[in-house]
């Protein structure tokens, strides 16, 4: 059964510096990787899909990678914003499956 | 933002009444999801539909039933509701089942008494 991994739970950091928020999965059969923000109170807002032939996607300050054969990825936000504080999913789709495996998340607070 | 309705958006009810969430999409889309929140679990699949009355079980199906009469709208049903279901509740949309990502509405907090 796949299981899949955010440290660390909770991260605080001051307003400009580059972070990087971890993923890891424990069966590398995947078919793809997504990375979500959810903000209180809200639903899940799809930031980038990384296919399983990929390395990394990019969008704007975010940048996602993939290591299919180590099981983990990598969700790299430079210049943090105020605004960029949330919760941050990473969900793992299977190969054959329709089903995503979310992790617990890791909730971001970027201080001003 | 994805067009995808959650209604109602809060619900407070008695152990063993029904209860029908709805989610409605604007996006034709074929696939759609129902899923729950807990603190400590995450994200869990409930049921998903791939076609109109084509439905099946995710991970946590025991206690839920879902219908899908028409591409817009997918409904999840608990026939008698217990303590353990009160969740926030997530339906999600998908184009296709290729590389194209999950679009999920903004939920439905039910709390069960």
């Amino acid at each position: 059964k796949q299981e899949v991994t955010q440290i660390p739970a909770a991260l605080s950091v001051p307003e400009g510096e580059n972070l990087v928020l971890n993923c890891s999965f424990t069966d590398s059969a995947i078919y793809n990787l997504q990375w979500f923000r959810q903000d209180p109170g809200k639903g899940l807002t799809s930031l980038l899909l990384i296919q399983s032939s990929q390395r990394e996607q990019t969008s704007g300050r975010l940048n996602a990678s993939l290591d299919k054969s180590s099981g983990r990825s990598t969700l790299y936000i430079a210049a943090s914003q105020p605004g960029d504080s949330a919760t941050y999913l990473c969900a793992v789709r299977g190969a054959g499956s329709y089903q995503l495996t979310f992790g617990k998340g890791t909730k971001l607070s970027v201080i001003p | 933002d994805a067009g995808i309705t959650q209604s109602p958006r809060h619900k407070v009810t008695e152990t063993g009444t029904p209860v029908t969430l709805r989610c409605h999409q604007t996006e034709n889309h074929r696939y759609m999801y129902w899923y729950r929140q807990d603190p400590g679990h995450g994200l869990r699949l409930i049921h998903y539909s791939y076609g109109v009355k084509d439905t099946d079980k995710g991970e946590v199906s025991d206690g839920y039933s879902v219908s899908r009469s028409k591409t817009e709208d997918f409904l999840l049903t608990l026939e008698s509701a217990t303590s353990s279901q009160t969740s926030v509740y997530f339906c999600a949309i998908q184009q296709g089942l290729g590389n194209q990502p999950q679009h999920f509405g903004d939920g439905t907090r039910l709390s069960i008494l």
